[in-house]
């Protein structure tokens, strides 16, 4: 399996400029979660979806930011407009989730290092 | 919510046995306790998960008392990749859960 993979790798933008990162989880992981990492504020959970439907979204900062998954393959995560204080590492990372609830290991991709200037 | 608590750095030498200990007194009930590394410029990686008692495998052991209030991740004879980030997180059991990584322990270790 080639794990999560995210992409791009890299993204600088202009501020005002809307993003789209977007991830593709491990095949047969039931849920996905979004982060973002930044030295002031370490590894912050954003949103996470179970079953492609999204079930926690309290770490999103505010309105600019927008997640979905329209299939168990494929999810995104928007900024728009994007603004300097976006500037982080972000993470996409997919699991299983058992049935008594809780979550196995956590799979990370490689993160997409996003540049608002 | 679920807080850990768990020192910010720590230094070692290679070959010698590392433990990192982590608090975690509102633990639940059904919470889980995982251990993350972290490497720079990597995502974080599943190094150990346990409920109680010890649990083992190849890269590390973790180490539960009975009150399950606090957690050691043991690390055998360190080598210098093990240089990293070591995060503790509680799993949290509920519909609207979140999981917190904290500020995670950083360990440099020498030769």
């Amino acid at each position: 399996d080639a794990g999560v993979i995210q992409s791009p790798r890299h993204e600088v933008t202009e501020m005002g400029q809307e993003v789209t990162l977007r991830c593709k989880p491990i095949s047969g992981h039931n849920s996905l979660f979004w982060y973002r990492q930044t030295m002031m504020r370490g590894l912050e959970l954003l949103i996470y979806f179970n079953n492609n439907v999204p079930i926690d979204d309290s770490g999103m900062p505010e309105d600019r930011f927008s997640a979905k998954m329209p299939n168990a393959s494929f999810s995104t995560l928007k900024i728009q407009p994007s603004e300097p204080r976006d500037s982080a590492v972000y993470f996409c990372a997919s699991s299983k989730k058992g049935l008594a609830g809780g979550w196995h290991e956590q799979y990370f991709g490689p993160g997409t290092r996003l540049t608002v200037t | 919510l679920a807080k850990t608590t768990q020192p910010i750095s720590m230094d070692s030498y290679e070959g010698q046995e590392v433990n990192i200990t982590c608090s975690h007194n509102n633990i639940a009930t059904n919470d889980y306790i995982t251990w993350y590394q972290q490497f720079p410029s990597q995502g974080p990686r599943f190094i150990i998960q346990g409920y109680k008692t010890k649990v083992t495998n190849e890269v590390a052991s973790l180490f539960i008392p009975a009150d399950r209030k606090s957690s050691t991740l043991s690390l055998p004879r360190v080598s210098l990749s093990d240089t990293a980030v070591y995060y503790c997180l509680v799993d949290i059991y509920s519909s609207a859960s979140k999981i917190i990584f904290g500020s995670g322990t950083r360990l440099s270790i020498r030769p």
